[in-house]
């Protein structure tokens, strides 16, 4: 057990320009899910698959938010045209089970 | 919607024992998690319950109501390292849903 595993820890970027996520969850994990923090917040759910398939993806979610898990292994999570608002902590989670996930350290976006 | 409520701060000395309460309303419950995050870390799963009752691990209990749709997370013998940050979560169908956290500090 790796653990999930999440790149680039740190991103900085400026106001309208696109960034991209990478997670790598536990292996044996089917479930793969995507959260936001803000401080002082809890975790946001923003979307998750199974396997290959995006099952569910939060209505609160912009359009320019967009994720990906080719082949059911690792995923990417895409912001286009970034804005202030998005800056956050970036969270992948992976398990057999919502019930029981596995965080990885996250990406912390800073948007200038 | 769901939401969860959790008390913001909680303090205690060390040795003692800490309870964080969680109440919840969700439509399609399905059970109730913990979890401690510590600053710049990243949350870690502690206990789940989807039956009434209480589950004990090593020093840390969780309790669950579904008819209150209350919960709460009980630290025995609290040690410095168990000052974090502590989040309820709300199993509604194949998602977490999580509270706002309790922030816990632990004093000599």
């Amino acid at each position: 057990d790796t653990g999930v595993s999440q790149n680039p820890r740190h991103k900085i970027t400026k106001r309208g320009q696109n960034v991209t996520f990478r997670c790598d969850p536990i292996s044996e994990h089917n479930r793969l899910y995507w959260y936001r923090q803000t401080l002082g917040q809890g975790p946001e759910f923003l979307t998750y698959f199974q396997n290959e398939a995006q099952l569910e993806k939060s209505r609160l979610l912009s359009d320019r938010f967009s994720a990906e898990r080719p082949k059911g292994s690792f995923s990417t999570l895409e912001i286009q045209r970034t804005e202030q608002g998005d800056s956050a902590m970036y969270l992948c989670a992976s398990g057999r089970g919502a019930e029981k996930l596995f965080f990885g350290s996250g990406t912390q976006l800073s948007v200038l | 919607g769901q939401s969860l409520e959790q008390p913001s701060e909680v303090t205690a000395v060390e040795g003692a024992i800490v309870q964080i309460n969680c109440t919840y309303q969700t439509s399609g419950f399905y059970g109730l998690s913990w979890y401690q995050q510590h600053d710049g870390g990243a949350p870690t799963f502690l206990s789940y319950n989807a039956l009434d009752g209480l589950e004990e691990t090593g020093r840390f209990s969780s309790f669950l109501s579904r008819s209150d749709s209350y919960g709460y997370l009980l630290l025995q013998e609290l040690q410095m390292k168990d000052s974090a940050s502590y989040f309820c979560a709300a199993q509604v169908e194949n998602k977490l849903t999580f509270g706002t956290g309790t922030q816990l500090k632990v004093e000599l």
